[in-house]
């Protein structure tokens, strides 16, 4: 079965300081990826998506992500880090095969603290 | 970007009563619209997705005749918890898809059963 694996529950880094947070997944053929951050009490904001193309994908709030098909790997980096940043952050796959229902295959998420 | 608006954003009701969830596709149509349930500080967990016109269909272990959602036209889709008991409080977020692969989430629900 699909899955999503981010692998730290919890991450803290100093304002200014590069990120990266880590996604593994399990995939037959050309995922579909996507991350999300969602900040407390909120809904979920789409921060970048692979679908093809160039693996280095970038996003919104200066975030990038690249995907390596060979470590199964599209880990999320900002080379600094600003105290806004701090939320909760997803990864997800698209289902495969699954049509116009395809659903979205969630990791447990990376709740990203930020020191000033 | 496609702008899904979900309303309420936080309700508290009554054990016992029923509570109406609404998520509306403001500048595009929903194709399929998914509802999710977040407990705390964990992931979001996939209650039901639904075409517009037809029978959501519900993940397994979900109760169908509890959480009743209707997607009765291309920009709305309703959940709703009936009998709520305190055990239902939770975050509940839609997001919806017009038939591309991204879907756009909304804001959430925070269900609170006293």
């Amino acid at each position: 079965a699909q899955s999503v694996t981010q692998p730290d529950i919890h991450i803290t880094v100093s304002e200014g300081a590069s990120l990266e947070l880590r996604c593994n997944y399990s995939y037959g053929a050309t995922p579909y990826l996507f991350w999300y951050v969602q900040s407390p009490g909120q809904g979920l904001q789409l921060l970048l998506k692979y679908f093809s193309g160039d693996t280095l994908v970038q996003g919104i709030k200066g975030f990038e992500a690249e995907f390596k098909r060979s470590q199964s790997s599209f880990n999320l980096r900002k080379p600094s880090v600003h105290w806004s940043d701090a939320a909760e952050y997803f990864c997800a796959v698209g289902e495969e095969n699954a049509g116009n229902n395809r659903k979205l295959i969630w990791g447990l998420g990376t709740s990203l603290a930020v020191n000033p | 970007g496609a702008v899904v608006s979900q309303h309420p954003s936080r309700v508290i009701c009554k054990s016992g009563t029923s509570v109406k969830i609404e998520c509306r596709s403001l500048d595009f149509q929903a194709t399929t619209m998914f509802w999710y349930r977040q407990f705390p500080k964990q992931s979001l967990m996939l209650m039901a997705t639904s075409n517009e016109g037809s029978k959501a269909t519900y993940e397994q272990g979900v109760e169908k005749d509890k959480f009743l959602i209707n997607h009765a036209s291309l920009t709305l889709s309703t959940l709703t918890v009936t009998s709520a008991h305190p055990e239902d409080s939770s975050f509940y977020i839609c997001s919806a898809r017009e038939g591309g692969l991204e879907a756009f989430f909304g804001q959430g629900t925070r269900l609170t059963v006293v």
